[in-house]
């Protein structure tokens, strides 16, 4: 157990609605990362945020959304979704603004736009 | 050309083999070099990471960067069963965004 908490674990929805996956960092993590995997892409970041700010973006639709709360916990919003934004979407944390020595990843949001 | 490569396998071995998983980039700038494993429906996990060159060994995992040839390995010895999984290697640069780049995995079966 990584200590990252994601919900829900599965979601299944109708292209064009909007749906929030929700991530709790890792206790102490300042820094939450999301990233989305499909088969045909590999892992993509797409934003960070640290202790509340965002701190860098990635490949990041403008149909996407981000937060982080003041308990750190944070958000992803996609809205107006398509068939193409069925994927693995994770979220991870690290206790500074860098991934390059440590980060640890939920267990992932699996999301079918059907 | 993508910054990193990785060949996605899959790579089948048998039980008790050295596994040898590899990653080439482009961007002279990477000075972190880290691996991954994903089990199936799990998020992946960090195995270890080397900053700049050289080797890294952890009890039957060895990380291997030769920064001359832009070529990083991650050596498994004695592999077992429960070593199969898919292998992202990730690199990352010291300045400027603290955002590793990933392969696009290595997948790993270990055969009894």
């Amino acid at each position: 157990d990584s200590g990252v908490t994601q919900t829900p674990k599965h979601l299944i929805t109708a292209t064009g609605q909007r749906v929030t996956l929700r991530c709790s960092p890792r206790s102490g993590d300042l820094s939450v990362y999301w990233y989305q995997q499909s088969l045909d892409q590999g892992l993509q970041f797409l934003i960070q945020y640290y202790n509340g700010e965002e701190r860098a973006k990635g490949n990041i639709l403008e149909r996407f959304s981000a937060q982080q709360f003041p308990d750190l916990h944070s958000e992803l919003n996609l809205s107006s979704l398509e068939l193409g934004d069925s994927a693995l979407y994770f979220c991870a944390s690290s206790a500074t603004g860098s991934m390059n020595t440590e980060a640890f990843f939920g267990q992932g949001t699996r999301l079918t736009v059907v | 050309q993508k910054e990193v490569e990785q060949d996605p396998g899959p790579l089948s071995v048998p039980e008790g083999a050295i596994v040898s998983l590899n990653c080439t980039y482009s961007n002279s700038a990477f000075q972190y070099f880290m691996w991954y494993r994903q089990y199936s429906r799990k998020g992946p996990e960090l195995l270890m990471y080397t900053y700049s060159s050289g080797n890294k060994e952890d009890g039957r995992f060895t990380a291997q960067v030769d920064k001359s040839s832009k070529y990083i390995s991650l050596f498994i010895r004695d592999s077992q069963p429960s070593d199969s999984a898919t292998y992202l290697c990730a690199m990352g640069a010291s300045g400027g965004s603290y955002i590793p780049t990933f392969g696009r995995g290595t997948s790993l079966i270990v055969h009894p």
